[in-house]
């Protein structure tokens, strides 16, 4: 399978316990998103990686988050002291962004980590 | 906040065409319009993206209106499958804004 991968695919935690969530993009693909979404809503975007630079974070992104993407292969999403709030699906993307007349983006997303803090 | 707005509900009869419309008034020049797809407790599915000329793929068909104020994806033979939340969004690179998108149900 070529496609983006995610692990785990749920997470059920207690409030205040950290957790961690894996992505493995498409190979070659340089740029990775992680977005977050709740029952009922579109994705929301939390941030992006080029390569293995963090280029862009959301203000929804509070200081209990924390994401990386050593080498700029994988990437994880931590999540310290988790609370209530934070259930939700956590998705992970890629995109090989190719530069054209304007910069088009498809984004191939994974099947996601459902996460439930107790 | 998005773009795009998108009506929140259609429905259509198996077999036939779905036209889901989108606006983007405020879209600028080098922005794309991408269309993708949710089906209950998966990841997003890309279908198709245009800048300004109208797209085909095996999935759909893209119309992009000339001022690019707004576009219509067709599935051209809905089937039960293609039951969904379907995005639009309007990108130039960066993370896309995701709206509420439009809530699709086949009809048997």
């Amino acid at each position: 399978d070529t496609g983006v991968s995610q692990d785990p695919r749920h997470k059920i935690t207690k409030r205040g316990q950290n957790v961690t969530f894996r992505c493995d993009p498409i190979s070659e693909h340089n740029r990775l998103y992680w977005y977050r979404q709740t029952l009922g809503q579109g994705p929301e975007f939390l941030t992006y990686f080029q390569n293995e630079a963090q280029l862009e974070k959301s203000r929804l992104l509070s200081d209990r988050f924390s994401a990386e993407r050593p080498k700029g292969s994988f990437s994880t999403l931590e999540i310290q002291r988790t609370e209530q709030g934070d259930s939700a699906m956590y998705l992970c993307a890629s995109s090989p962004l190719r530069y054209g007349q304007g910069s088009y983006n498809e984004q191939f997303f994974g099947p996601g980590t459902r996460l439930t803090v107790l | 906040d998005a773009k795009t707005t998108q009506p929140p509900s259609m429905d259509c009869a198996e077999g036939r065409a779905a036209n889901l419309p989108c606006n983007h008034s405020t879209i600028s020049g080098n922005e794309y319009v991408y269309w993708y797809r949710q089906i209950h407790s998966q990841g997003p599915q890309y279908i198709i993206h245009g800048l300004k000329n109208n797209e085909t793929n095996e999935m759909a068909s893209l119309i992009i209106t000339e001022d690019r104020k707004s576009s219509t994806l067709i599935l051209p033979h809905a089937t039960l499958r293609d039951t969904a939340v379907y995005y639009c969004i309007a990108d130039y690179g960066q993370n896309f804004v995701f709206g509420p998108g439009t809530r699709l149900s086949v009809l048997p």
